[in-house]
């Protein structure tokens, strides 16, 4: 059974770097085709996709934030890590992280949507 | 960057109607396509991906069609347990989500 849970700070201050843990079960992140993906949602807003690292490393970010973020992975703890720099009121979401596969066998590479997500973290930009 | 699109942003339906869902891409992406249900307070829960396939465990009124630019997500029979807001979500180029249609009841 996958289970992924988000763990981090509740509150940051505007300009502050946000760093989140995603912390999984179920799977491996050193396994061929595996990802995990982090997503927010700001209250009452639609779903925006951040970024996603997969099992060989290949990391891709949202076009519009990429200079904001970094995700790394620590395959001995089962640990994904997204930082997020200078944070904004405009920040404040839930952040979820799912797990993500891609098919190597297929040419190109098909790439699945998020089929199972954790429980999702508040996280609040204020002074 | 691929932008998406969905249609209507809202919709009233009856338990028991027909019900469908548009999403458009700025640009092809085949079939690289999934829908997520999302009901209030909880995460996002797949429901298809590459446009057309049922995700295990799903029930069978959900479908998926369309290939390029123009997706459909149907439900033949809505239930009390569909309302509920849907996103799709492109998987061609990094990921996108669309803005998201809420089914309410009518």
């Amino acid at each position: 059974q996958i289970t992924l849970k988000e763990s981090g700070p509740t509150l940051v201050k505007p300009t502050q770097t946000l760093t989140l843990t995603c912390t999984f079960s179920g799977f491996s992140l050193s396994t061929s085709g595996v990802g995990v993906g982090w997503i927010r949602q700001p209250p009452g807003k639609a779903l925006e996709w951040l970024a996603l690292i997969y099992w060989d490393d290949d990391k891709r970010y949202s076009p519009s934030l990429k200079s904001r973020l970094t995700i790394t992975k620590d395959t001995s703890k089962n640990q994904v890590v997204l930082t997020m720099t200078n944070m904004d009121p405009v920040d404040t979401a839930t952040y979820y992280c799912a797990h993500s596969a891609v098919d190597t066998a297929m040419a190109p590479y098909y790439y699945y949507g998020m089929d199972v997500w954790g429980q999702g973290t508040t996280v609040t930009v204020s002074s | 960057d691929i932008q998406m699109t969905q249609s209507p942003s809202s919709l009233s339906a009856s338990v028991g109607d027909r019900v469908t869902i548009t999403c458009r891409a700025s640009q092809s992406i085949s079939s690289y396509l999934n829908w997520y249900q999302q009901k209030p307070g909880k995460a996002p829960k797949l429901l298809i991906y590459a446009a057309s396939s049922l995700q295990s465990g799903v029930p069978s009124r959900f479908s998926g069609s369309g290939s390029g630019t123009d997706f459909t997500l149907t439900i033949s029979s809505l239930q009390p347990e569909d309302f509920a807001t849907y996103y799709c979500q492109q998987s061609y180029s990094t990921f996108t989500f669309g803005p998201g249609t809420k089914v309410d009841i009518k």
